[in-house]
């Protein structure tokens, strides 16, 4: 069964930094994108952007370009979402995600999700 | 970079209507558009992809269609488990940009 496990709660001031984390298991966690969604309390879904753990590709959306660091380590099947300064805009709950294959090895979209990471930032 | 819309933002339908929800691109996309079901306090859930595939385990009342811009989301039957926001998303390439939503509720 393909499980992704994330990091708990944080509640955090602003300007400090916070890296979170997304653990997979039942599945080559090296061999499928890991994406990044952001949800701000009553708003929609905001794709981040994603990262490949095999090679550590990783691809921004121009909203959180520069704004957050995604990385993955491979060897421990996790991938991370990473601020150095945080904002009070930055609370939201935060989504990881895999990008799916089929039988054919076409993508399928985020077939699979962690729980989320709430994250506060409040003074 | 390519935008998402979808219409209505909400609706409002009685159990055992059909309804249909449109999610449209800025540009021509190719199929790889998927839909995403979320209920209240829940965890996003993978409806459709590929335009048209139905995920495995999801309910046969929901179905997928499109091409180019414009792609829609129907449910033949709408059933109190239904409420809910639904999204699109486009992810063949990057950005994977989703839609604002469309949310769904029983009249």
């Amino acid at each position: 069964e393909v499980q992704l496990v994330q990091s708990g709660a944080e509640v955090k001031k602003p300007g400090e930094s916070l890296k979170i984390s997304c653990k997979g298991s039942g599945y080559r966690f090296s061999s499928h994108w890991i994406g990044w969604v952001r949800q701000v309390p009553g708003k929609g879904l905001e794709w981040m952007g994603n990262i490949y753990p095999g090679d550590s590709d990783t691809r921004y959306s121009p909203s959180f370009q520069g704004q957050v660091t995604i990385s993955a380590d491979k060897s421990i099947s996790t991938a991370y979402l990473q601020w150095s300064s945080l904002k009070a805009s930055d609370s939201a709950m935060y989504y990881c995600a895999r990008l799916g294959r089929d039988a054919y090895n076409d993508p399928v979209g985020l077939d699979d999700w962690g729980q989320g990471t709430q994250v506060t930032v409040s003074p | 970079d390519i935008q998402m819309t979808q219409s209505p933002s909400s609706l409002s339908a009685s159990v055992g209507d059909r309804v249909t929800f449109t999610c449209r691109a800025s540009q021509g996309i190719s199929n790889y558009l998927a839909w995403f079901q979320q209920k209240p306090g829940q965890v996003p859930k993978l409806l459709i992809y590929a335009t048209s595939t139905l995920q495995s385990g999801v309910p046969s009342r929901f179905s997928g269609s499109g091409s180019g811009t414009d792609f829609t989301l129907t449910i033949s039957s709408l059933q109190p488990e239904d409420v809910a926001t639904y999204y699109c998303q486009k992810y063949d390439s990057a950005p994977h940009t989703f839609g604002p939503g469309t949310k769904v509720d029983i009249k």
